[in-house]
């Protein structure tokens, strides 16, 4: 199976702008987690998908906002970017079964976002 | 809420000794604990995993974590490490089952493995 793709790897923007990142998750999985990591706050969820629906959020602004598709592809949104937005942002897929199970989480190489 | 803390920020040792990398939890509730990898550039890794039964957990590449509730720690061991063991790692934990896709990380340990 291949792993989770993200795309674009790296990207560059400048302060007021939004972006977009895509991530592609293991085939079958239904749930796409986000997390920010930065070398101050480390790694932060930011907020989980299931089934095109947000099931658990981190304490991130509203500026930070996500969504899932029907095929399980998730993009994640910033808008107004900040110069502290700087960060590699990793999203992670697991199969996401409800209830008392375990689901192991896979993550993707990341994207590498630098705002200017 | 729940919190972990990883002591040592940089852990330098040279090839074949053994290493220990720290790790304690706050929570108020059962818990899920995982210690993971990330080699530069790269994504993380899931090395090995506590979830129930048996407080030694092993991973294939000969780390080994032992989760002592009374002491809320998990911490990770090799016997004998390789340059190729160098890399950031990362203690996590979760609440339950159902959110664990949502982790929280410790700061993170860079093991520098040196000959």
């Amino acid at each position: 199976k291949a792993g989770v793709t993200q795309t674009p790897r790296y990207l560059i923007k400048t302060r007021g702008q939004q972006v977009t990142l895509s991530c592609s998750p293991i085939s079958g999985h239904r749930s796409v987690s986000w997390y920010q990591q930065t070398p101050g706050q480390g790694l932060q969820f930011l907020f989980e998908y299931f089934s095109e629906t947000q099931r658990n959020k981190g304490n991130f602004p509203g500026r930070f906002s996500g969504r899932q598709f029907s095929n399980s592809r998730s993009e994640m949104n910033v808008s107004t970017l900040e110069l502290g937005d700087s960060a590699l942002y990793l999203c992670a897929s697991s199969a996401g079964t409800s209830g008392n199970y375990y689901n192991e989480q896979f993550f993707g190489p990341g994207t590498r976002l630098t705002v200017l | 809420a729940q919190s972990v803390t990883q002591l040592d920020s940089q852990v330098p040792v040279f090839e074949e000794a053994p290493v220990e990398l720290r790790c304690n939890y706050s929570s108020s509730v059962s818990v899920y604990l995982f210690w993971y990898v990330q080699y530069p550039n790269q994504g993380l890794q899931l090395l090995l995993k506590y979830l129930s039964g048996s407080t030694l957990v092993e991973s294939i590449n000969g780390f080994e974590a032992e989760f002592n509730k009374s002491q809320t720690s998990f911490h990770l061991r090799k016997p004998s490490v390789h340059i190729s063991d160098t890399a950031e790692y990362f203690c996590a934990v979760s609440e339950t089952p159902g959110t664990a896709s949502k982790l929280t990380f410790g700061t993170g340990t860079r093991l520098q493995v040196t000959l």
